[in-house]
C-alpha cells in the first residue's frame, strides 16, 4: 500500500531509539492535522491528531508538535519498534470548506533490530 | 481493521472493461472519501460525500464515477480507464461535525491495474 515508486525520504533507527518524523505544510489556514501509518498492502491507520490552538499532544507511545509559526508538524514515537516499520504521512484540513485532507508524500521508517 | 471494508482488493481490467469497486462502512459516519494513492504522487483526493451527496469532485476524469446510495456505502464505477489509472484506490469514512472533517477512517484499498 506504500507509495512504492515514489522517492520517499527515509528515516534508519535502532529498535529502542526515539524516532523523529517531521512533516512541512503549505497551508496557513489549516486548522487540523493528522498523522497516519501505513504498513505495506494495507490502507492508511489514524495515529494521532492535533488542532491547531495546540503545540503539543501525546498519546501512546507517540507526540506529535506543532509550530505554526514555521508551518512544521513532527511525529515523535518513543522506544521505536520493528512493528513500527512503515510509511508516515502528515495530513491537514485545509480552509476550503473544511471537507477533507490533503496529504503529504510520507516518510519511510525503517527500524533496525 | 478500521471499520472500513473495501471490495475487491485486487482488480486487473482491460481498457475496455466496466467495473465497480465497493466500500462499505458500519461507523455510523456520515461522510465518505475516494483517494487515488498512485506510485508517482502522494494521496489524492478524489470524491467527497456528506450525507449521500457529492460536495467535492477533484477534477476527475468522467471515467470515474461515484455512486453513494447511503450513508455506509460507497461505489466507484470504472469505464474506458488507461494504463495511467493503475493505482491503489483508498475509500475513507469520517464523522463530520459543523460541516468540518475530523480524523477519516481508512480500508485496505482496491489495487486496480489496467491492462
Amino acid at each position: 500500500g506504500e507509495s512504492v515508486g515514489l522517492h520517499l525520504p527515509t528515516l534508519s533507527v535502532q529498535e529502542g531509539d526515539n524516532s523523529i518524523i517531521n512533516c512541512a505544510y503549505s497551508n496557513s489556514a489549516s486548522d487540523y492535522f493528522i498523522w497516519y501509518k501505513q504498513e505495506s498492502g494495507k490502507g492508511p491507520q489514524f495515529i494521532i491528531d492535533i488542532r491547531s490552538n495546540m503545540d503539543k499532544r501525546q498519546g501512546q507511545r507517540v507526540t506529535v508538535l506543532l509550530n505554526k509559526t514555521v508551518k512544521h508538524l513532527s511525529l515523535q514515537i518513543a522506544a521505536t519498534q520493528p512493528g513500527d516499520s512503515a510509511v508516515y504521512f502528515c495530513a491537514e484540513r485545509g480552509d476550503t470548506g473544511r471537507r477533507a485532507l490533503t496529504f503529504g508524500s510520507g516518510t519511510r521508517l525503517q527500524v533496525q533490530p | 481493521e478500521t471499520g472500513v471494508t473495501q471490495t475487491p482488493r485486487h482488480l486487473v481490467m482491460g481498457m475496455t472493461n466496466k467495473k465497480s469497486l465497493k466500500c462499505e462502512q458500519h461507523l455510523g459516519h456520515n461522510a465518505m472519501y475516494w483517494y487515488k494513492q498512485s506510485a508517482k504522487k502522494p494521496l489524492e483526493l478524489m470524491f467527497v460525500y456528506s450525507l449521500e451527496e457529492r460536495v467535492e469532485n477533484n477534477s476527475v476524469p468522467s471515467r470515474f464515477s461515484p455512486e453513494c446510495p447511503n450513508s455506509s456505502h460507497l461505489f466507484l464505477h470504472l469505464h474506458t480507464l488507461q494504463p495511467e489509472d493503475s493505482a491503489l484506490y483508498l475509500c475513507a469514512s469520517s464523522r463530520k461535525g459543523l460541516q468540518e472533517i475530523t480524523e477519516a477512517f481508512f480500508g485496505q484499498g482496491t489495487r486496480l491495474t489496467v491492462v
